[in-house]
């Protein structure tokens, strides 16, 4: 009963260097979350996908790109590191319901990404 | 501005005790709010969802309470536990935007013995 599984759990980069973050859920889910967590602040969103298909920006999306590559499977790729985007990376994903969806979101546990 | 903002952002309780951490939101318009419990390292849990037409809704020793009219919520634990000591936040999802949610930044619980 994984639920939703991030690889990896810990990164260091060099400012420059590229990285693609794995993130995959067994629940069937139709949508999925990248979001960042940074100290002091709520978690923000970078991209999301309602469904299989399909991307969306979300709040925070430059730097980044996505690419959902199946139903289970969303990955978020970092082209170009920068110090900025040291942050911890949480993965989720719910149930397509539409806008007013009451279904809660299942997060990983993260992967913790540090930029020198 | 964080449109979600919580109070207080950190507290300490002795076990067994009972503690109201608050949520004041100016998101409008919203479908639900959430309540999320995030251990050290790991991803958040969710706890509760309440829609706006609802006052209040419990998960074993958590409640939370919404009032629309004043944009305020509350989560009440009683009997606090070790297992307790986590982060708390409050998510306040949007109706106009799909899939679009605004985290507070969360209130840190520390359970002593």
């Amino acid at each position: 009963n994984a639920g939703v599984t991030q690889t990896p759990k810990f990164q260091v980069l060099k400012t420059g260097q590229s990285m693609t973050l794995q993130c995959a859920q067994d629940m069937n889910h139709n949508s999925m979350y990248w979001y960042r967590q940074d100290p002091g602040m709520g978690l923000r969103l970078i991209y999301y996908s309602a469904s299989e298909g399909t991307t969306d920006k979300g709040e925070v999306p430059n730097g980044y790109n996505v690419s959902r590559l199946n139903k289970r499977e969303f990955s978020l790729r970092l082209e170009s590191a920068a110090p900025s985007q040291t942050s911890v990376y949480f993965c989720a994903s719910s149930e397509r319901g539409g806008q007013g969806s009451n279904q809660p979101q299942h997060f990983g546990d993260g992967t913790r990404l540090s930029i020198l | 501005k964080n449109q979600v903002e919580q109070s207080p952002q950190s507290l300490i309780i002795l076990e067994g005790k009972n503690c109201t951490l608050q949520c004041n939101y100016t998101v409008s318009p919203f479908s639900n709010l959430r309540w999320y419990k995030q251990d050290t390292g790991r991803g958040p849990v969710s706890l509760t969802i309440m829609t706006f037409s609802e006052n209040t809704k419990s998960n074993g020793r958590y409640t939370a309470t919404l009032d629309a009219d004043t944009k305020q919520s509350s989560l009440h634990i009683t009997a606090s536990q070790l297992s307790d000591s986590a982060s708390y936040i409050c998510v306040v999802r949007l109706t106009d935007s799909w899939g679009k949610f605004q985290f507070g930044a969360g209130t840190q619980v520390v359970v002593t013995p």
